[in-house]
């Protein structure tokens, strides 16, 4: 049962374009949303999170937007750069009911064309 | 302050034989975390620590395995008589432990069982 869902396995995006990454879920129990990016032979590295009771978190070029009512969340990176080049994994979690673990998605492959 | 790190960063074993690695957490985090990861998927849950206690254990977490953190720091991940199935990235993340605390991830250890 894939609670957190990444529909994409690999986005292609030209240097300087936006870059759009989707997640869906499926609990309604997870209130907290993480985007981390991992590059071969690394481990997974934070870089936006948004709680459920905003619809949207910016941070520099990143901004994280969540729909509950579909829930869904996505990732905007814009401009795209080289080194975004990499692969992007959704996570969920439902702090406010106890479950700080992370539920992660499958992952998408970001590829960004110079 | 160096980040979350494990050893070794890749095992090589035969089937049947024991493993442990091993997560040194960034310093004052309470929360600590393990996660296994396979080809083609994301992390997924296996076990985490509140200071020293054990507070939640995934079903993935067979008898075969056990996870200690003593004196509430590092913490050990033992594989007692590996299978081609534990073939996969151990990663360990750690947190302050508060309810939206970001947990951080380490490089991992990359485990093939032969």
């Amino acid at each position: 049962d894939q609670q957190v869902k990444q529909n994409s396995p690999s986005l292609s995006v030209q240097e300087g374009r936006i870059s759009i990454l989707n997640c869906d879920y499926t609990n309604s129990m997870f209130d907290y949303f993480l985007w981390y990016k991992k590059y071969p032979a690394e481990g997974p590295t934070f870089l936006i999170s948004i709680s459920s009771i905003k619809d949207k978190n910016e941070d520099g070029r990143f901004t994280v937007f969540l729909n509950k009512s579909a829930k869904h969340l996505s990732l905007h990176i814009v401009p795209s750069q080289p080194g975004d080049s990499a692969v992007y994994f959704c996570a969920a979690s439902g702090v406010n009911f106890g479950n700080e673990k992370l539920t992660f998605g499958t992952g998408t492959r970001l590829t960004i064309i110079p | 302050d160096t980040g979350v790190s494990q050893n070794p960063r890749h095992k090589i074993t035969k089937r049947g034989q024991n493993v442990t690695f091993r997560c040194d957490p960034i310093s004052e985090h309470n929360r600590l975390y393990w996660y296994r990861q396979t080809l083609g998927q994301g992390p997924e849950f296996l076990t985490y620590f509140q200071n020293e206690a054990q507070l939640e254990k995934s079903r993935l977490l067979s008898d075969r395995f056990s996870a200690e953190r003593p004196k509430g720091s590092f913490s050990t991940l033992e594989i007692q008589r590996t299978e081609q199935g534990d073939s996969a990235m151990y990663l360990c993340a750690s947190s302050l432990g508060r309810f939206t605390d970001t947990q951080y991830f380490g490089p991992g250890t990359r485990l093939t069982v032969l």
